[in-house]
């Protein structure tokens, strides 16, 4: 089975300050990826994904994430907090089977940007 | 491009009713999914849909159940409600149904079961 650690239920940083939310996986097959955000009262937007061509993934808004195979991780950064980025952030991995199981999500980090 | 939809998008029932919701996908897409979200479990898989078959259900009681139409339109129901069933259902869309294939999730539709 496939599963999802997301470390810090809430992470507060400052406007301006780098961002790090955490995430680790694991999976017995090379997964697919996903980070999504939840603004309040709303669907998900999907952030970037990592398919394998590439460990360093960019993805909107400035935000990106790094695979580490070694480390399980897939760690989301954005470089400088603006106050537009405060919302719920899920990491979710694919199963092997394709989209015939779904995405596994992540509980969620909430991000807030203090002024 | 119009993003998925979903209708409608609040809900109030009472325990031992019936629900549906439908959820249009992005034109060209041929995938649907359904998740719940609730405080508490999180984002949960329920069903996907695939050229009108359903590929597999998430751990959930027969009370949910889904379909999809020719057209991709999907529809899912919950029958003889009960509280705990009180959540955001979240509608998402992709090309097919391949493992790497990129989900757009539609606003959700919260429904509250009194």
């Amino acid at each position: 089975a496939q599963s999802v650690t997301q470390l810090g239920s809430h992470v507060s940083v400052s406007e301006g300050a780098l961002v790090l939310l955490r995430c680790n996986y694991s999976s017995s097959v090379p997964p697919y990826l996903f980070w999504y955000v939840q603004y309040p009262n709303q669907g998900l937007q999907l952030l970037l994904k990592y398919t394998s061509a590439a460990t360093l993934v960019k993805g909107i808004n400035g935000f990106e994430a790094e695979f580490k195979k070694s480390e399980t991780s897939f760690h989301l950064t954005e470089p400088s907090a603006h106050m537009s980025d405060a919302a719920e952030y899920f990491c979710a991995v694919s199963h092997s089977g394709g989209g015939a199981d779904g995405l596994t999500f992540g509980k969620g980090t909430h991000l807030i940007i203090q002024p | 491009k119009a993003g998925v939809t979903q209708t409608p998008r609040y809900l109030i029932k009472t325990r031992g009713q019936q629900v549906t919701l439908s959820c249009s996908p992005i034109s060209g897409h041929r995938s649907v999914s359904w998740y719940q979200q609730t405080p508490g479990q999180g984002l949960q898989f329920l069903f996907e849909y695939f050229s009108e078959t359903q590929r597999n259900k998430g751990n959930f009681p027969g009370r949910f159940s889904g379909r999809q139409f020719s057209n991709s339109r999907s529809e899912m129901n919950v029958s003889t409600l009960e509280l705990g069933d009180s959540a955001l259902y979240l509608c998402a869309s992709s090309l097919s149904a391949g493992v790497q294939e990129t989900q757009y999730f539609g606003p959700g539709t919260r429904l509250l079961v009194l």
